[in-house]
């Protein structure tokens, strides 16, 4: 079956330590998002990327870093730099870009990241 | 700025009831209009959209949502609820020439029996 794949699904870090995060898609989609949940907040965008070897900062991407090498992966690692990475992190992919009309976004089923 | 509203937080309903979960959005544009559904500790699953056309809406698990431009809603309904449908629904806006979905802050609905 197709679709998103988030792993781990729990992860644990200690205060100072970067940590990866994987998202990896079997849809052939060419869009890749990042979302960070907070409880009461809704979703946030961190990064998105449109195309391999591309990619665009959301609305808070400070102390997160990704990288597109392959169209099926997007990982996104949390550096030390993050001040409150305990959150619900949520890849998503779509056909197209969302700016472009009839796309909806596929989600994976998240990594709840707590620093300890 | 663009942002999207979900009035309530928290909604109980009595299992068969029916159930109206409100949206209201600010944008410039015609937006794109989604609901999605999102179990504990889950991603989250399209139960229906809005681009064009008709203004009601069918989606999955018999939702629905009306979209009325000069209230800027898409509110979601179901007739009746089921006590599966206990769940955390957020409403989502996109717009042409954006590469974001704008999310609200989600409504947790509860289902007694």
């Amino acid at each position: 079956d197709g679709g998103i794949t988030q792993s781990p699904k729990y992860l644990f870090r200690k205060e100072g330590q970067n940590v990866t995060l994987s998202c990896e898609q079997n849809l052939n989609h060419d869009a890749m998002y990042w979302y960070r949940q907070d409880p009461g907040q809704g979703l946030r965008l961190i990064y998105y990327s449109q195309i391999v070897n591309d990619f665009q900062k959301g609305d808070i991407a400070e102390g997160y870093s990704v990288s597109r090498e392959k169209k099926e992966s997007f990982p996104l690692t949390v550096t030390s730099a993050q001040k409150n990475p305990t959150a619900f992190y949520l890849c998503a992919s779509t056909t197209k870009p969302l700016s472009s009309l009839g796309t909806e976004a596929f989600f994976g089923q998240g990594t709840r990241l707590t620093v300890v | 700025a663009q942002s999207v509203t979900q009035p309530d937080i928290h909604i109980t309903v009595s299992e068969g009831a029916s159930l109206e979960l409100r949206c209201n959005y600010s944008y410039g544009a015609t937006p794109y209009l989604f609901w999605y559904v999102q179990s504990p500790g889950q991603g989250l699953q399209l139960l229906l959209k809005y681009f064009s056309g008709d203004t009601l809406v069918q989606g999955i698990k018999g939702f629905e949502a009306e979209f009325k431009r000069s209230q800027s809603s898409f509110n979601l309904r179901k007739p009746s609820v089921h006590w599966s449908d206990a769940a955390e629904y957020f409403c989502a806006v996109g717009e042409a020439g954006y590469n974001k979905l704008i999310f609200g802050a989600g409504t947790r609905l509860a289902v007694h029996p």
